[in-house]
């Protein structure tokens, strides 16, 4: 029973180039999140999606792409790295309340 | 941005010792999660709460929610070194379960 994956667990990119960072859930949950966590910033939500093809922004979305064609997969995009989007980024899915978290992703834009 | 205020911002215990920890917001709740966070590791979700005046436990873990529905308090009792790591509370804004609110997190040390 897997749950929630997150792939690559680090990340070292330069800026400018496009990243994709990939999450996958085994728990057919409706919804699924992307947070950035960084220090003094706390949590904060990028994007989340409530089905298949339904996607919404969230707190800070600017820079960021996503999609979802599978209920099973939420693949976070970057189009073109800043330096500014170093971070942590965790994935996360629920069917109510209750959000589990990926392992997480390391990214470095350098 | 934040709505979720924790306190302490973190805590230095021995082993064995009983913790306190909480979380108060200005605007009702009507749900309090509470998550625990390793170092390098994601969140993971401890005990959720759904009722004013809720108690709830796990474990050495027993969380309440505050029967004015904008506080929500964690206590560990006999602490062991695992317990290290950030403590977490969380809700979501109104009945939107899509937008929650985090608290900025209880730092635990606790010393063998």
């Amino acid at each position: 029973d897997a749950g929630i994956t997150q792939s690559p667990r680090y990340k070292i990119t330069e800026t400018g180039r496009q990243v994709t960072l990939m999450c996958h859930q085994t728990w057919s949950h409706s919804y699924m999140f992307w947070y950035r966590q960084d220090l003094g910033h706390g949590l904060r939500l990028i994007y989340y999606s409530a089905a298949a093809d339904i996607t919404d922004k969230g707190e800070v979305p600017d820079g960021y792409v996503v999609s979802r064609s599978k209920t099973e997969n939420f693949p976070l995009t970057l189009e073109s790295a800043t330096r500014s989007q170093t971070s942590v980024y965790f994935c996360a899915s629920s069917d109510s309340y209750e959000q589990y978290f990926g392992p997480g992703t390391r990214l470095t834009v350098t | 941005g934040q709505q979720l205020n924790q306190s302490p911002q973190s805590m230095f215990i021995q082993e064995g010792e009983d913790v306190s920890m909480n979380c108060t917001s200005s605007s009702i709740f009507n749900t309090w999660l509470w998550y625990k966070q390793d170092p390098g590791e994601g969140p993971v979700l401890l005990i959720a709460l759904y009722k004013a005046g809720e108690l709830t436990s796990n474990g050495r873990l027993t969380a309440q929610f505050g029967t004015t529905r904008k506080d929500s308090f964690l206590n560990i009792s006999a602490s062991i070194p695992s317990d290290v790591g950030i403590y977490f509370c969380a809700g979501p804004r109104y009945y939107n379960f899509n937008k929650f609110y985090f608290g900025s997190g209880t730092k635990l040390n606790v010393k063998p």
